[in-house]
């Protein structure tokens, strides 16, 4: 299965600054999947990414506030803009694999 | 639409106890069934999966079994450890019109020693 790496494990931050969090797999993987997870609570997809094309926002979430890059099969990142404190979150990075979804370790994000 | 229900936590059991967690399922159309689990500081493991009814999945002592005709997918361990409390989540994945993984809202599990 694929190994997925995050950057950074987790960071405070003070609201109105920006924050990028970088992914990293193992493996060539065609989409990949940025999730937030508030405290106590189930995942919730921001956006998919795929490779060579613009990511795909979920209802609620949009570009300007969570920009992603995907500049290979291997790599992407997600900013988390004009932070508040409401976006306090754990934020995951996934991959698809052969119809499984694996996830990265997270980036723990306290906004202050 | 597609849904995932699963039984609410938290969930506290003395070590070597029987564990079940409830997890049902609507889809139309044939899903992947997943569990994963989320140990205190961590990102979500791949626990076990099941991809057509029947199937059984296994890992660590864990059991689920795809059961269409309740559409549930049930997590048990025969004894559990310490070591195993951490939030499960039941997950379906559907591959058809788009790749879309529809997670419940997870179990907390205490197990005391």
């Amino acid at each position: 299965s694929a190994v997925i790496s995050q950057k950074p494990s987790r960071d405070i931050c003070q609201r109105g600054t920006s924050l990028t969090i970088q992914c990293q797999v193992d493996s060539q993987v065609t989409m990949m999947f940025w999730y937030r997870q508030q405290p106590g609570q189930s995942l919730t997809l921001i956006a998919t990414a795929n490779q060579g094309s613009e990511a795909t926002y979920e209802s609620g979430f949009v570009i300007d506030k969570f920009p992603i890059s995907r500049p290979n099969l291997t790599f992407s990142t997600l900013t988390v803009s004009n932070m508040s404190p409401e976006d306090s979150s754990i934020y995951l990075c996934s991959v698809e694999e052969q119809e499984t979804q694996y996830f990265g370790p997270g980036t723990r994000l306290l906004v202050l | 639409g597609n849904s995932v229900t699963q039984m609410e936590g938290p969930v506290t059991l003395s070590e070597e106890a029987f564990l079940t967690i409830n997890c049902t399922y609507t889809a139309t159309g044939y899903p992947s069934l997943f569990w994963y689990v989320q140990y205190p500081g961590e990102g979500l493991q791949l626990l076990l999966k099941a991809t057509k009814a029947d199937d059984k999945g296994s890992n660590k002592g864990f059991e689920a079994t795809y059961r269409k005709e309740t559409t549930s997918f049930h997590l048990e361990k025969g004894s559990v450890q310490v070591s195993d409390s951490a939030v499960y989540f039941c997950a379906l994945i559907k591959n058809t019109g788009g790749f879309k993984t529809i997670f419940g809202a997870g179990t907390r599990l205490f197990v005391k020693a």
